[in-house]
């Protein structure tokens, strides 16, 4: 079965420097993968996605992620972090039968 | 432009009640989802639609219940509720944009902001 993990549940970042939002994947055939966030009370937010293409790709707030095949990971990244990032991010992939199916979430903190 | 709206916001059930869960989106996704979000859990799918009049199971779809008959609503109803039902329900939509390859998996989804259930 297709599987997402995420591997830290929380990560801490001083504001101004750079933050990585770890995601490893395993699924069979070519994935599709998101990153969503989710802030406090509310439902979550679409950020991103990679079905075909450049591995680096550009979403919403100036987050990236990085898909890397070889290391089956999809890492959230973002060049300066800002206190308003902090949030609860989920990493999610394409089940085999189109459902998706979504990490358990990571905490992050910038600290100011 | 409202998006996925969702109702009410909070309710306290006691076990054994029933309730409906109300989802309603103005955005004309033909798909629509119902997710469970437990603390360290992540989302767990319950139920979800393709178009109106077809429903499907998700993960966890035992206690629930759900209908489609118009494009922009799915309700979810609860006939029976257990205390292993709380939780915090989300109901999201998304737009097929074709057919084959180019279905519900490739699309973002669309999240309502949730409704926070207690079991008592």
């Amino acid at each position: 079965a297709q599987s997402v993990a995420q591997p830290e549940d929380q990560v801490n970042v001083a504001e101004g420097n750079p933050l990585t939002v770890k995601c490893t994947y395993s699924v069979s055939g070519n994935p599709y993968l998101f990153w969503y966030v989710q802030y406090p009370n509310r439902g979550l937010q679409f950020l991103l996605k990679y079905i075909t293409g450049d591995n680096l790709v550009k979403g919403s707030y100036g987050f990236e992620a990085e898909f890397n095949k070889s290391q089956t990971s999809f890492h959230l990244k973002k060049p300066s972090a800002l206190v308003s990032d902090s949030a609860l991010y989920f990493c999610a992939v394409r089940d085999w039968d189109d459902k998706i199916i979504f990490g358990k979430g990571t905490r992050l903190h910038i600290l100011p | 432009n409202a998006g996925v709206t969702q109702t009410p916001k909070f309710r306290i059930l006691k076990i054994g009640q029933s309730m409906t869960l109300q989802c309603t989106q103005d955005m004309n996704h033909n798909y629509m989802y119902w997710y469970r979000q437990d603390p360290g859990m992540g989302l767990k799918l319950i139920y979800y639609s393709v178009g109106a009049g077809i429903t499907d199971k998700g993960e966890v779809p035992n206690g629930y219940n759900v209908s489609r008959s118009t494009t922009e609503d799915f309700p979810l109803r609860l006939e029976l509720a257990a205390p292993s039902q709380t939780s915090v329900y989300f109901c999201a939509s998304s737009l097929s944009v074709g057919g084959g390859r180019l279905r519900m998996g490739n699309q973002p989804q669309h999240f309502g902001d949730g409704t926070r259930l207690s079991i008592l």
